[in-house]
């Protein structure tokens, strides 16, 4: 089955900035999702197909993918950008929705 | 803006059944997939099933085919997921979510806020 690992911590000052990978095989080849989960609440879908960012989300979230290795980057953190981050991709194989492992991000 | 509103979690033994209703207000879910996914306490997202705009087609997670159903009625804007044999690993909270868009591929978009199911004796 397909796998997506994300690292599971990352500490970042405020104001800096926060690069979240998200790492599966050829997983450039594929259109990655971010979903930001802050504690007690739903998912949120921060970006879609790779950089697309729905309506409401800061212009200070973007991404990239190429590779093996797909990107959220956080400009200028804030506090409240402090949450649970999950990659998501549909496996084509397998006919699976697969998340990612989870990054937790400490400002 | 569509919301989505699950219901009928709670406590159930090992080897019992639970329904779980996802219901839509604010526009119709008959035009989008809609998947269920899950969260056990202090891990990560995992997802269960997803049905198609029509009913037509599902698919469901190697850890509940055989055990979960997830039908919907598109003439009451509701999906469910029939949980069947559930084990202590079902324990989680129960998301339902609406795919954005027409392909396999898009995004989850509009998420509820969880339903809980705690399976134990």
């Amino acid at each position: 089955s397909y796998v997506l690992t994300q690292p599971p911590s990352l500490s970042v000052a405020p104001g800096q900035t926060a690069r979240i990978t998200c790492g599966g095989d050829s997983i450039g080849r594929k259109s990655v999702h971010w979903y930001q989960q802050k504690p007690g609440q739903a998912p949120v879908l921060v970006l879609y197909d790779d950089s697309d960012r729905p309506s409401g989300i800061p212009e200070r979230f973007s991404g990239s993918n190429s590779g093996n290795t797909a990107t959220l980057t956080i400009n200028r953190v804030e506090a409240a950008d402090e949450a649970d981050f999950y990659c998501q991709v549909w496996d084509r194989s397998s006919d699976h929705y697969v998340f990612g492992t989870g990054t937790k991000v400490t400002v | 803006e569509m919301q989505v509103l699950e219901s009928g979690g709670g406590l159930v033994q090992p080897g019992g059944s639970l329904r779980l209703s996802c219901a839509a207000s604010g526009s119709t879910f008959s035009g989008y997939a809609v998947s269920w996914v899950r969260q056990a306490p202090g891990k990560g997202l995992e997802w269960v099933s997803t049905i198609s705009a029509n009913g037509g087609s599902t698919d469901d997670a190697d850890s509940v085919k055989g055990r979960f159903t997830i039908t919907r009625d598109n003439s009451k804007n509701t999906v469910y997921l029939q949980m069947d044999s559930l084990r202590a690993e079902d324990t989680a909270v129960y998301y339902c979510t609406k795919r954005r868009g027409g392909f396999q591929s898009d995004a989850f978009d509009i998420w509820g806020q969880g339903a809980v199911v705690t399976v134990s004796s």
